[in-house]
């Protein structure tokens, strides 16, 4: 399996655009969810997801953030409008059944610069 | 809400020194992983703690949750060079699948 996938791997956008953000979790994990991570803020659960069903989103900082998951394979998080403060690097990670043994798979991340 | 504090955050060791890096809880933890995240990359999982007063070993690594699951910790015996990188402590929320990541503590080893 080729992991957790995240695209775009870099994003730079202006203050105002609108930015979306996509992941691909493990094949036949059942659990996905969306972190961000700053120096000042550390690790922060955005919102995680349970068979595509979004489970809690009080991570989630404003109205201005957003995520979806349709499908068993593909979630998107979109930022608009974008604003400096958001910028940060944002992990998808995903969890299956062996969740005890292998704990949440991380992709590589998302590293969001907005000016 | 619930918070999940490491110290310290930073520590400088020679190699061959030892390391321990603590975790605490402000509420009673349904179990505790951790991760360790090298610089520039994404957090991998090391292991599970899932008893109270556990004890878990992975070559040079000891991990330990506490008597009152609300506190761990890790271990390193003989740090080597490749020990650098971040390491988190993430507690799970009693009664849901979600797990609050401590502050992290950020390890470097001088050869």
């Amino acid at each position: 399996d080729a992991g957790v996938i995240q695209s775009p791997r870099h994003e730079v956008t202006e203050m105002g655009q609108e930015v979306t953000l996509r992941c691909k979790p493990i094949s036949g994990h059942d659990y996905l969810f969306w972190y961000r991570q700053t120096m000042m803020r550390g690790l922060e659960l955005l919102i995680y997801f349970n068979n595509n069903v979004p489970i809690d989103d009080s991570g989630m900082p404003e109205d201005r953030f957003s995520a979806k998951m349709p499908n068993a394979s593909f979630s998107t998080l979109k930022i608009q409008p974008s604003e400096p403060r958001d910028s940060a690097v944002y992990f998808c990670a995903s969890s299956g059944p062996g969740q005890g043994v292998y704990g949440y798979t991380f992709g590589s991340g998302t590293r969001l610069t907005v000016v | 809400g619930q918070q999940v504090m490491q110290i310290p955050q930073y520590q400088h060791v020679q190699e061959g020194e030892d390391f321990t890096t603590y975790c605490n809880s402000s509420t009673t933890l349904s179990n505790i992983q951790w991760y360790k995240q090298r610089p520039g990359g994404h957090p991998v999982f090391l292991i599970q703690l899932v008893k109270s007063g556990e004890v878990k070993k992975q070559k040079r690594l000891t991990f330990q949750f506490g008597e009152a699951k609300k506190n761990s910790s890790l271990h390193i015996t003989a740090t080597q060079t490749t020990d650098v990188g971040t390491y988190f402590c993430a507690g799970r929320v009693s009664g849901t699948y979600k797990y609050i990541f401590g502050t992290g503590t950020r390890l470097k080893v001088l050869a």
